[in-house]
């Protein structure tokens, strides 16, 4: 059964330094996502993604994240300079189209969890 | 703006008893109501939508928009279903951002 890849699994980072976090969605869907869950708290909406463009975003996603589908397999979130509170795991999900315009359900990844130091 | 309401982190209910977790919801629009799960040490997963109206390893959920209310149930509890069970909301229609609740924790007891 196909799924969604996310690497690495868990990231360790200094403040102020880049992350990429790197997911493969499933193959034939069109639509990408990433949320994250910071601990003990609940899974907050980041960026949606259709088409090589942003369709959606929180207000989360300020200037300092980024979304690139560098290669038409890859789903990459960028944090150039993290933060403490970017602490969080991270997960990507990935949905394929249903009739009518609707997408399916979201298929998600095990979560690239990030400590920022 | 979407927000999805789990009143209770944590719902502790011995095995064979009936399980209730509890969602409600504000939108304005016409939204989607989906149940999602997560096991211990695995991926968040669609465990059952309102518009399919069929029931997943015993649970159901029905969407009552004049409580707009979505609660999981299921009569008999199993160790099985011990997990973190996440009520979520989205737009009906087109590419859409998820919504989730808080979380609830189901821990069944032997």
């Amino acid at each position: 059964e196909p799924e969604v890849t996310q690497t690495p699994s868990h990231q360790v980072t200094q403040m102020g330094q880049e992350v990429i976090l790197r997911c493969v969605p499933i193959s034939n869907h069109l639509y990408f996502y990433w949320y994250r869950q910071i601990l003990g708290q609940k899974v907050e909406f980041l960026v949606s993604f259709y088409n090589n463009e942003i369709s959606e975003k929180s207000e989360i996603f300020d200037d300092q994240f980024s979304v690139e589908r560098p290669d038409g397999s890859n789903f990459t979130l960028k944090i150039r300079s993290t933060k403490l509170e970017d602490s969080a795991m991270y997960f990507c999900a990935s949905s394929g189209p249903l009739a009518g315009g609707r997408t399916g359900e979201l298929f998600f990844g095990e979560g690239s969890r990030l400590t920022v130091l | 703006a979407q927000r999805v309401t789990q009143p209770e982190k944590l719902l502790s209910v011995f095995k064979g008893a009936p399980v209730e977790l509890k969602c409600n919801y504000s939108y304005s629009g016409s939204p989607e109501l989906f149940w999602y799960v997560q096991y211990s040490r695995q991926r968040l997963q669609l465990l059952l939508r309102h518009i399919s109206r069929e029931s997943i390893k015993g649970f159901t959920a029905d969407l009552n928009k004049g409580e707009t209310s979505f609660h999981l149930k299921k009569p008999f509890a199993q160790e099985e279903d011990s997990a973190m069970y996440y009520c979520a909301l989205s737009h009906s229609g087109g590419y859409q951002k998820v919504t989730f609740g808080i979380g609830t924790k189901l821990q069944v007891i032997p």
